[in-house]
Formats: C-alpha cells, sequence, structure tokens
C-alpha cells in the first residue's frame, strides 16, 4: 500500500523559532492535508492542498504541495507556546469516499 | 456545535465482549469514515461508508461492522473484543477531499 514518510519524528524548539517539516511518498497524491493533534482530542485541517505546486497560507502556517505530486511541506513561523501538539500529513490518491494516506506525524515541542 | 461527535469518548471492557461506538455528523457530508489510532499515534483507516455503501474495507477483522442507518450516522460494532483491539478510534466526514474527525473513542480491552 501507499507508504507516507513524515520528518521529523520529534522537534524540541525555543519560542519564537521558524518550524519547518515535510512530507514524501512512494506514489502520487492528488490531495495534501496537514492536521494537527493535541492530547486526548481528535486530528483539526490546519491546510489543504488541491493542485502540484499549490503553495496555501494559514495564518503563521505556510504548507506547499510538491510538484512531483510525491511530497508536500509544512512550515510554522514563530512558533508559540499553543503550537505544541503532533502535526500530520495526509494524503489521498482518488476522491473523497478514498480516505486518507496519514503519515506518522511530527511532534513538537517548544520550549519557553 | 460539534460537527462530528463520538459516544463514548472512553470505553473500558472485557475481552471477548461486544461494543458500538456511535457516530453523528452535523455538517451534511456524504460520506463517513473510521480510523484507528495505535500507541505509537498511526492513524489507519478501516471503513468509508458514501451514500450508505461501503466503499472501502482494509485488512480489518470481520469482527469489526460498520453500520450507517442514514447519511449522518456510522457506527462501528466490534464484537469478540481482543487485547490487541485496544486503541483509539475515530470517526470521520467528508464532502469533496476535506475530512473532519470527531474527538476519538479511546478503547481499552482488559
Amino acid at each position: 500500500g501507499q507508504q507516507l514518510n513524515q520528518s521529523p519524528q520529534s522537534m524540541f524548539i525555543q519560542e519564537g523559532e521558524d518550524v519547518s517539516m515535510n512530507c514524501t511518498s512512494s506514489s502520487i497524491f492528488n490531495t495534501w492535508l496537514w492536521y494537527k493533534q493535541d492530547p486526548g482530542e481528535g486530528p483539526v485541517l490546519l491546510i489543504a492542498l488541491y493542485k502540484a505546486g499549490e503553495l496555501t497560507s494559514n495564518g503563521r502556517l505556510t504548507a506547499q504541495f510538491g510538484i512531483t505530486r510525491k511530497d508536500s511541506f509544512l512550515n510554522i513561523s514563530a512558533s508559540i507556546p499553543s503550537d505544541v501538539g503532533i502535526y500530520f500529513c495526509a494524503g489521498q490518491a482518488g476522491g473523497g469516499a478514498d480516505g486518507l494516506t496519514f503519515g506518522k506525524g511530527t511532534h513538537l515541542i517548544i520550549q519557553p | 456545535d460539534t460537527a462530528v461527535s463520538q459516544t463514548p469518548k472512553y470505553l473500558v471492557t472485557q475481552m471477548g465482549n461486544d461494543k458500538s461506538i456511535k457516530c453523528e455528523q452535523n455538517l451534511g457530508h456524504d460520506t463517513m469514515y473510521w480510523y484507528k489510532q495505535d500507541s505509537k499515534k498511526f492513524l489507519k483507516i478501516m471503513f468509508s461508508y458514501n451514500n450508505k455503501e461501503l466503499i472501502i474495507n482494509e485488512t480489518v477483522p470481520n469482527r469489526f461492522s460498520p453500520k450507517s442507518p442514514d447519511k449522518a450516522h456510522l457506527n462501528l460494532h466490534i464484537n469478540s473484543l481482543e487485547l490487541g483491539d485496544s486503541a483509539v478510534y475515530f470517526c470521520a466526514s467528508s464532502q469533496g477531499r476535506k475530512a473532519f474527525f470527531g474527538q476519538g473513542t479511546r478503547l481499552t480491552v482488559v
């Protein structure tokens, strides 16, 4: 089946620093989504990307759909304590009914 | 207003029991899903339903059965629970290519 490699697995950063994480796939996706999960909660959608090369921002978050359609990255600028959590990339190869293939997550830990 | 809601949030049960998890979405979406998150936080799709029709059934044991009485509900029934079924189960729904998740049900089998 499809596999997503998400890196880094964890990040320890200082408040105010910028963060970058990425996902690569063994196959092509037509949609890339980025989610954040807080403890005891479900994943919350941050950014959705639909076209190769697309660059989309949501506040301090910016994500891009790779040209090859096999990768995506998420950047967080000027991190704040509430950015702590697990960030997941997810890809979809077909239509909405196909479901999502998830990366293994990036644990973001911010030191004040 | 909760868009995708699941009950219960926590479920502790003994091996061999049968249990159900309920899910409801008020977003008017056509497709609903069940995902399983293991102890390492890995999320994997189990089922999806589109207009009451099963679209995907990954390599999930047939002890797990999704039931959709209508477009807004997708319940998960689990028979003969095993220790390895302990995980967090998430319901989700989508219209198009964005999926929205519930808060999860933490199932612990003892």
